[in-house]
């Protein structure tokens, strides 16, 4: 059984710019959601996707724009790049239906720095 | 509002010693109670959760944690420590539904856990 994967692991940007982070879920989880992470915080909810469709969002603005695939593996847009952008970014995955036991998967993340 | 106390951003304890990290929360029905342990450099595995049931949660690694509800809390323990423990350590709540929806976990500030030889 695969854990959850993402790429890159690291990756510099400049202001303005936009940027792509992907994740492959782990075997057998429909369920997506990524997390915010600056440093010294903890994690923030940004959206989650079930069977392709965004079904919940936390407070980020929309150029945060995400996608699942058929392949319940996701991707995170971030368009015209903030410096507070500056974050590692982490992907969970969970098995969907119910009951909901709510436990998340974690990737090891990407860190995104923005000059 | 939904929100994760943790009090102390950073503790230092020896390692052999019991370590107690505290974890308050503000809900506004029953929820889904985690604790997430993070290495340098890596991301969150999860070290125990509370749902129902007994109140005394045991998780990996030798932690347990205690739900009080009287008291908003969600204290994590461990009776001895290993050097291995030194890492971040995040309490986190989300909804106890039973319906699909978005599994949003709002996370604690995190405890910084120095472990002194």
């Amino acid at each position: 059984e695969t854990g959850v994967t993402q790429s890159p692991t690291h990756l510099i940007k400049t202001r303005g710019q936009q940027v792509t982070l992907r994740c492959s879920s782990q075997s057998g989880h429909n369920t997506v959601s990524w997390y915010q992470q600056a440093l010294g915080q903890g994690p923030q909810f940004i959206f989650q996707y079930y069977r392709e469709e965004e079904n919940g969002r936390g407070n980020f603005p929309p150029r945060f724009s995400g996608l699942q695939f058929p392949n319940y593996s996701s991707e995170l847009n971030v368009n015209a790049l903030e410096l507070d952008d500056s974050a590692l970014y982490l992907c969970a995955s969970r098995a969907g239906g119910l009951p909901n036991t709510g436990e998340l998967f974690f990737g090891e993340g990407s860190r995104l720095t923005v000059l | 509002a939904q929100s994760v106390t943790q009090p102390d951003i950073h503790i230092t304890v020896s390692e052999g010693a019991s370590l107690e990290l505290r974890c308050n929360y503000s809900y506004g029905a029953t929820p889904y109670l985690f604790w997430y342990v993070q290495s340098p450099g890596q991301g969150l595995q999860l070290l125990l959760k509370y749902f129902s049931g007994d109140t005394l949660v045991q998780g990996i690694k030798g932690f347990e944690a205690e739900f009080k509800r009287s008291q908003s809390s969600f204290n994590l323990r461990k009776p001895s420590v290993h050097w291995s423990d030194a890492a971040e350590y995040f309490c986190a709540v989300g909804p106890s539904t039973l319906i699909q929806g978005a599994q949003k976990l709002v996370f604690g500030q995190g405890t910084r856990l120095t472990i002194n030889p």
